[in-house]
């Protein structure tokens, strides 16, 4: 069965920072799907990035980026020039291709940005 | 802003009580989701549904049921709620077609039973 750790339950870093959340799972799939999640504070969930396992370029979306290293199965969230907006929730969650759309969740990080 | 939408946003209710938690969504998808998150805990689907009187359990055991008569509405049902079904319930929906289509989620329902 695959599993998705996070092992940051919360970090904080001043606004403008540079912020690195980690992901690691647990898999023996070679096509799977990796996602970023955000959940502000009372606020809808709503996707951050997403990366296809046979992609070996990392993703990247405005001041989101992933490191993606598949041979370690580890799937790192890095948020550049960070904002308060980006405090929130954050949850890595993984699908296997073919599995009906089911995601696995890690536990998620909450990331606080101090102004 | 938001396409998908729940009701109520919290629920405070007495143990036995039948509940139904709404969720309904604009954007035509096919497929749609419930989950249980409680805090600082990950995500658990405990039911899916690919499309109109398409319902299935997911992997997190529920006492609750599903139904999905129309494409728009999702709604989940406890016939006897408990002490144990408190916690904040995420309804979700996605496109059909496409492996990494994100999902789209609503606010959530946040629901106590004393």
């Amino acid at each position: 069965a695959q599993t998705v750790t996070q092992s940051q339950p919360e970090m904080s870093v001043q606004e403008a920072e540079t912020v690195t959340l980690s992901c690691t799972y647990d898999t023996s799939e070679s096509n799977y799907y990796l996602f970023w999640y955000k959940q502000p504070p009372s606020r809808q969930m709503i996707l951050v990035i997403r990366q296809e396992a046979y992609k070996q370029q990392n993703a990247t979306e405005n001041r989101f980026s992933v490191n993606f290293q598949k041979a370690a199965k580890s799937f790192s969230l890095k948020i550049s020039d960070s904002q308060l907006g980006d405090t929130a929730m954050y949850f890595c969650a993984f699908m296997k291709h073919g599995s009906n759309y089911q995601l696995i969740w890690g536990a998620g990080t909450k990331l606080i940005i101090k102004p | 802003e938001a396409d998908i939408y729940q009701t109520p946003r919290y629920l405070v209710i007495g143990t036995g009580k039948k509940i139904t938690l709404e969720c309904s969504q604009t954007m035509g998808h096919d497929k749609m989701y419930w989950y249980q998150q409680d805090p600082g805990m990950e995500l658990h689907l405990i039911h899916y549904s690919y499309g109109v009187n398409s319902t299935e359990k997911g992997d997190l055991s529920s006492e609750s049921t599903v139904s999905r008569i129309r494409t728009e509405h999702f709604p989940l049902t406890l016939e006897s709620a408990r002490p144990s079904h408190t916690s904040q319930y995420l309804c979700a929906s996605s496109e059909s077609g496409y492996y990494n289509s994100p999902l789209h989620f609503g606010n959530g329902t946040r629901l106590t039973v004393t």
